[in-house]
Order: C-alpha cells, then structure tokens, then sequence
C-alpha cells in the first residue's frame, strides 16, 4: 500500500512562495496507475483540490490556483512537490498529498499545516 | 464547472439508526466519477465509494452509494460511533481534468 509524507515550512511569509515535498513509499512513484495529487484545506473548511502530475510530468492544474502553482517530480527521490507563489492569508491551510486513480483520490498523507503570516 | 451541493449540512442521528447522505450535481455527472470520502476531526480523508456505488477496501458494508441522474447519495445503514464524521462527495471533470468536492456534510451524534 502506498504510503504518502508532506515536509516543509509551517510557516511562510506573505507575497513568499510556499514549498512542500511528499514522500512516496510502498511503491514507485513511476507506477502507470497514479497521478500525484495536493489538496488543501483552510481550518475549518472544506477540500479544494490544487492539481496534479503523472510521472512523465504531464499536470493539471485548478483553475483557479493554476497562475501561482506548480507541481514537479522527482523520480530519482520518489517523491513530487508542491510550490504556491504569492501566497496570502488565504493560502493558509492543511496541505495533503494523494493518489489519485480512475477519478478518485484513494490514498492520502496526513496532512500539513502551513500558514501564512508576517 | 460542476458545482456539488451536499445536504444537509448537518444530520443528528443516534447510534443504530440510518443516515441518508445527499450530493446533488449542477449538471449531468457519470456515476464513474463520483466518490466519497469520511473525514474525522485531525485526520486526512479517507475513500470510502467510488464508483458512486463501489466500496474502496476495506469498507464496511454497512456503507453503501447510489445514483440517480444528478443526484447521489451515500447511505449508512446502521451507525456505528466511529461513524460520526464529516463526509465529502467528490466528481472529476474532464474538461478540463479537475477534482471539485461538496460543502461536505457533518454526521453528529444526537
């Protein structure tokens, strides 16, 4: 079963760009069968998906993040990051990583808390 | 963009009893594409259907999912404790490719 591990800064500044790694274990994260996906939620909110890559680097991107997001792969670590640019209070949220496979997200990290403030 | 609207907000119910889950779509939505997820307070979601009506691993019957036209739902037929929660629908778009999930409902005990 694939487990999934979010790192990075709990704390970034406004208009900074907010940086977070997932940690891939129990399989490749070349397997033909997942995308990679981040999903975020402000405390005491709801899910808001954020995007996704496959690992030949192919993404989709929610529309209304895509001008300040950026997925990558890095095959060699196992592992896919998360970069958000401009970054507001708003941005302030439970960051997760997830699988995703045939239409559905099936396995999630536990999440980090990432806020931003001066 | 499909927006998914989940009712209600919030269900009181007690132990043993059924629940009744509602996520309806703004427009057509395959069954393929719609899923749901439990949420406990602290802890990241967790599948539970997909398929609207397919239980992920692990699932206990007593979850089950259905679907007619626009609107889904997600039926628990006797609760558990462990049940109490909050609970997403979720559908993916083609075009373009992207994941949109309900308000969520919050499954209390009463």
């Amino acid at each position: 079963q694939v487990q999934l591990l979010e790192s990075g800064p709990g704390l970034v500044k406004p208009s900074g760009t907010l940086s977070l790694t997932c940690a891939v274990s129990g399989d490749s994260i070349s397997n033909n069968d997942y995308w990679w996906n981040w999903v975020r939620q402000p405390p005491g909110r709801g899910l808001e998906w954020i995007g996704e890559i496959y690992h030949s680097g192919s993404t989709n991107y929610n529309p209304s993040l895509k001008s300040r997001v950026t997925i990558s792969v890095d095959k060699s670590k196992n592992q896919f990051s998360l970069k958000v640019s401009s970054v507001t209070a708003a941005d302030t949220a439970v960051y997760y990583c997830a699988t995703s496979s045939v239409y559905r997200l099936d396995y999630w990290g536990q999440g980090t808390l990432v806020t931003v403030s001066s | 963009e499909i927006v998914l609207t989940q009712s209600p907000g919030t269900l009181s119910l007690s132990p043993g009893e059924r629940a009744t889950l509602s996520c309806r779509a703004s427009q057509s939505v395959s069954s393929s594409y719609l899923a749901w997820y439990q949420q406990k307070p602290g802890q990241a979601p967790r599948l539970l259907i997909y398929g609207a009506s397919s239980r992920a691993t692990g699932i206990p019957d007593r979850f089950s999912g259905s679907a007619s036209g626009t609107d889904f739902t997600l039926t628990i037929s006797r609760l558990e404790p462990e049940d109490f929660a909050l609970y997403y629908c979720q559908q993916y778009g083609r075009s373009p490719p992207e994941y949109t999930f309900g308000q969520g409902t919050k499954l209390e005990i009463q």
